[in-house]
């Protein structure tokens, strides 16, 4: 079993659409949980952050972590073209390194 | 606030050629870890460095080396390149604690014929 699994995609959506993104994952040693966006060609940025089960919300964008099912999800609202990108997972145990899920790559067509 | 930057953006070596890679950390930031992204793949992490130490490895082999320098730029060195070194290689610098949080710079895509 794969430390942390993540639908590759590609997901298409229109314009206006709420669109969901999920992980799941093994390691209960995960403390801390995140979202990177990463557009062609450039480096990944944090996008949220989360170190609790529950919602966190940021503008258009909701982070959910379930920690008893091993799960978490990044909601966006009312998706733009602009969000157009790959979104990573990311986990933390604490220690030194963090491990990312493949990404899943969006497409919001105008 | 400067943030992280990395040189050179794009290379092509050959097999069993070395290459270095530079990376200079976002402003305040004493924490320096390297990453490789093959295609379609999730970053993954390769060692961080910490005061000029490291503290700490994944899984990658020793000809996979690296140094920081008191002002908290580093250098990626890999030796006998190998076709499967092709990849982004990402530098993140942290703030400093261990929550995970990275700030990544735009990378450096190496081809390995």
């Amino acid at each position: 079993q794969k430390e942390v699994e993540q639908d590759p995609g590609p997901l298409s959506v229109p314009e206006g659409a709420i669109v969901s993104l999920n992980c799941t994952y093994s390691n209960s040693a995960f403390q801390y949980f995140m979202w990177y966006r990463q557009y062609s060609r450039k480096g990944p940025e944090l996008l949220m952050y989360t170190y609790s089960s529950g919602n966190k919300e940021d503008g258009r964008f909701t982070a959910q972590v379930d920690k008893s099912s091993k799960y978490i999800s990044l909601f966006i609202r009312d998706s733009q073209p602009s969000d157009s990108a790959t979104y990573l997972c990311a986990f933390h145990t604490g220690g030194f390194k963090t491990i990312f899920g493949a990404g899943t790559r969006l497409f919001v067509k105008a | 606030e400067t943030g992280v930057t990395q040189s050179p953006t794009h290379l092509i070596k050959t097999r069993g050629q070395q290459v270095t890679l530079r990376c200079s950390s976002q402003s305040g930031h004493n924490t320096v870890s390297w990453y490789q992204q093959a295609l379609g793949q999730g970053p993954q992490f390769i060692f961080q460095y910490y005061r000029e130490e490291e503290n700490g490895r994944g899984n990658f082999p020793p000809r996979f080396s690296g140094l920081q320098f008191p002002n908290y730029s580093s250098e990626l060195n890999v030796n006998a390149l190998e076709l499967d070194d092709s990849a982004l290689y990402l530098c993140a610098s942290l703030a400093g604690g261990s929550t995970g949080e990275l700030f990544f710079g735009e990378g450096s895509r190496l081809t390995v014929l």
